[in-house]
């Protein structure tokens, strides 16, 4: 069965740089959540998309923003990286109506040197 | 808020015995979801049982069932026969059911499970 697709798996960047992750759910899953799992802890939602319209938010820097395509695809650019911003990405797609099982793709693990 | 709470940083279990893990949450919703996910060491979340409020049946799936207690707020997993590939992070994750929104999971610190021979 198809799964939800993350780009890339890895990526280093340097303080102050920009980063885009990218999602690509399930198909015919309309809804995409981002979430930022550091070190050790548990997985925190950042924000969320159905039908191309952001849903909910939590708690997403200001530097951080997302969007979602056409095509159900999402991204998500973080600009002016910090230390702070390493950490593992998963996005996770639904469909909005049904059990609302949410399923992860392999995570973007971001390192900021 | 709904808050999720997982007392049992780490568990361990011998290989083929049982193994319960333990979860309790805060909320004033009636109607939400909750879930139990495993995270090996590959960090990928998988999802591995889900458990409607409104039904009062344990939800189960093979070696994995759910003691769900509303009233008390506890959601309880249990491993049967542990194999050496459950060992992991567990997590214990709420979902409201609010339809209007495209709720997020909110999730508790995790139990790690050590499986032992």
């Amino acid at each position: 069965a198809a799964g939800v697709i993350q780009s890339p798996r890895h990526l280093i960047k340097e303080k102050r740089e920009t980063a885009t992750l990218k999602c690509y759910p399930i198909p015919r899953h309309d809804t995409v959540y981002w979430y930022q799992q550091g070190p050790g802890q548990d997985p925190q939602f950042l924000i969320s998309f159905y039908e191309k319209m952001q849903s909910d938010k939590g708690s997403i820097p200001d530097r951080f923003s997302a969007q979602q395509f056409s095509d159900y695809h999402s991204e998500l650019n973080m600009s002016s990286l910090e230390l702070g911003d390493s950490a593992l990405y998963f996005c996770a797609s639904s469909p909005k109506r049904g059990p609302y099982e949410q399923y992860f793709g392999p995570g973007t693990r971001l390192t900021v040197t | 808020a709904q808050t999720v709470t997982q007392s049992q940083p780490e568990m361990s279990v011998q290989e083929a015995e049982t193994v319960t893990l333990s979860c309790t949450y805060d909320t004033s919703e009636s109607d939400y979801y909750l879930f139990w996910y495993k995270q090996p060491p590959s960090r990928q979340m998988i999802l591995v049982i889900r458990q409607e409020a409104y039904k009062q049946q344990n939800a189960t799936e093979n070696r994995f069932s759910v003691n769900f207690q509303k009233a008390a707020k506890s959601f309880s997993l249990k491993i049967s026969d542990s194999q050496l590939g459950d060992a992991a992070m567990y997590f214990c994750a709420y979902r409201s059911a609010d339809t209007g929104t495209a709720s997020k999971l909110t999730f508790g610190t995790g139990t790690r499970l050590q499986v032992t021979l």
